[in-house]
């Protein structure tokens, strides 16, 4: 089936950093992914869904300028948290789909990355 | 807007048991499909099964199935044979039209605890 990877899978970094997290699509090419956050013990929250050659569009209450997407391919999204503080640290997911042939049932999702800002 | 359900936060099961996870879903539009997902505690999303809402057919994959019952928008996963491996988060979600940029949707989640 699909593969989504992540990098990195975790990632330490202190506060004021900023961090960037790679999506890649391996097997297919994804013209949409999808960011989400997951603080513990709590569901996945959709951040923006990233859309390949135009701007993301940002889920309310989410501060595009502090998120900051960059679909450069169709294979590849990217993740920046600007200036990260220790109210950031979550679980970041991103997801896929494969809309090849025209089906679009399944979403693929990455393995996540845990972030921890120190 | 589009909502989903979960009202179960958790649940313990007896191995080889069969269990039900409620999940209901609130939308106006006619075309929507709804999804189960697996979390286990390494944190990856495993997709389980798929209903369309245009399915006459309740979805099954292996020893999955889906309840679905439109009337009263409800779309319950339904684990036959249950095994400890199945012990999870279990995630509810649906999307609304079948365009690619649409959304998915997730519900709150039900932790599903087998005892051996």
């Amino acid at each position: 089936g699909a593969v989504v990877s992540q990098h990195p899978s975790r990632v330490i970094c202190k506060s004021g950093t900023s961090v960037k997290i790679e999506c890649r699509s391996l097997d297919f090419q994804a013209t949409t992914m999808f960011w989400y956050r997951q603080f513990p013990k709590q569901s996945l929250m959709l951040m923006a869904t990233s859309n390949e050659g135009s701007k993301a569009t940002y889920e309310q209450g989410v501060e595009k300028d502090k998120f900051l997407i960059n679909h450069a391919s169709l294979t590849l999204s990217t993740l920046t948290v600007t200036s990260a503080h220790p109210e950031d640290s979550s679980f970041y997911i991103c997801s896929a789909r494969d809309i090849s042939g025209g089906a679009i049932k399944t979403q693929y999702f990455g393995p996540g990355t845990r972030l921890l800002v120190l | 807007a589009q909502k989903i359900t979960q009202t179960q936060p958790g649940m313990f099961v007896q191995e080889k048991e069969a269990v039900t996870l409620d999940c209901t879903y609130d939308t106006s539009d006619q075309s929507y499909g709804l999804f189960w997902y697996k979390q286990p505690s390494s944190g990856e999303m495993i997709f389980l099964i798929y209903q369309g809402s245009y399915d006459e057919q309740n979805a099954t994959e292996g020893r999955y199935s889906l309840n679905f019952q439109k009337a009263r928008k409800s779309a319950n996963l339904v684990i036959s044979a249950s095994q400890l491996g199945d012990s999870a988060m279990y995630f509810c979600a649906m999307r609304e039209a079948y365009s690619s940029a649409s959304k998915i949707i997730f519900g709150s989640g039900t932790r599903l605890s087998i005892r051996p």
